[in-house]
């Protein structure tokens, strides 16, 4: 499998739940990212990895807590969310940012209920 | 605060018309500008990544420029097709940023057949 692919989806939870989301790339890129769309709003970027190692934490709540434990894949674990933390959660990767262009996952949309 | 300010917010075009759009960003600190194209229900495609003032990219009859001095960039569609239909995004790298990109909030284009 090809370009960069997340899981789950779609995903509904409560308030109370432990999830987590799922990033993968196929790309042998250095860097991933976070980013997370409301609605009406611009792509909001969450967390950046290079090389592994977070070199970016954009004033993200504690319930939000991202994981990297190789270049390839990029996990974003979730817990005691509010409602407004629904949205749409997309992943991205790319070799050194900001010059190159970074390729998106199709993203997980959250509800949270 | 760094903004990025894009325009229109939504277009609304006839097939065969040639359109354009804008993205204003901070002109100090200049280190690249991103153009990405994001249908619905798909993932956000990179177009161009512009790094030098006075820079022109071309990719079929799609084309941007770049002025870094006063801190803007033009996207133009030549002769608009119902599959040019999406959200058109642009993202500002600064070269103090560590990386992130700080994306406008997107200009949504509409070409009716």
């Amino acid at each position: 499998e090809t370009g960069v692919t997340q899981t789950p989806r779609h995903l509904v939870m409560g308030m109370t739940n432990k999830k987590s989301l799922k990033c993968e790339q196929h790309l042998g890129h250095n860097a991933m990212y976070w980013y997370k769309q409301s609605a009406k709003k611009p792509l909001e970027l969450m967390f950046v990895y290079n090389f592994k190692e977070q070199t970016e934490n954009n004033s993200v709540p504690s319930r939000f807590s991202p994981e990297c434990p190789n270049s390839s894949h990029l996990f974003l674990h979730l817990h005691t969310l509010q409602p407004e933390d629904s949205a749409l959660y997309l992943c991205a990767s790319s070799q050194a940012a900001p010059l190159y262009e970074q390729y998106f996952g199709p993203g997980t949309r959250l509800t949270v209920t | 605060i760094l903004n990025v300010e894009q325009s229109p917010q939504s277009l609304h075009v006839q097939e065969g018309d040639s359109t354009n759009f804008t993205c204003s960003f901070p002109s100090s600190n200049f280190y690249a500008l991103h153009w990405y194209r994001w249908e619905t229900a798909k993932s956000p495609e990179a177009l161009f990544v512009m790094t030098l003032n006075g820079d022109e990219k071309k990719k079929g009859r799609i084309s941007a420029t770049l002025n870094t001095k006063e801190g803007y960039s033009y996207l133009y569609i030549k002769g608009s097709q119902p599959e040019d239909s999406a959200t058109y995004l642009c993202a500002f790298g600064g070269d103090n940023q560590g990386g992130k990109l700080i994306f406008g909030q997107g200009t949504e284009l509409s070409v009716k057949p």
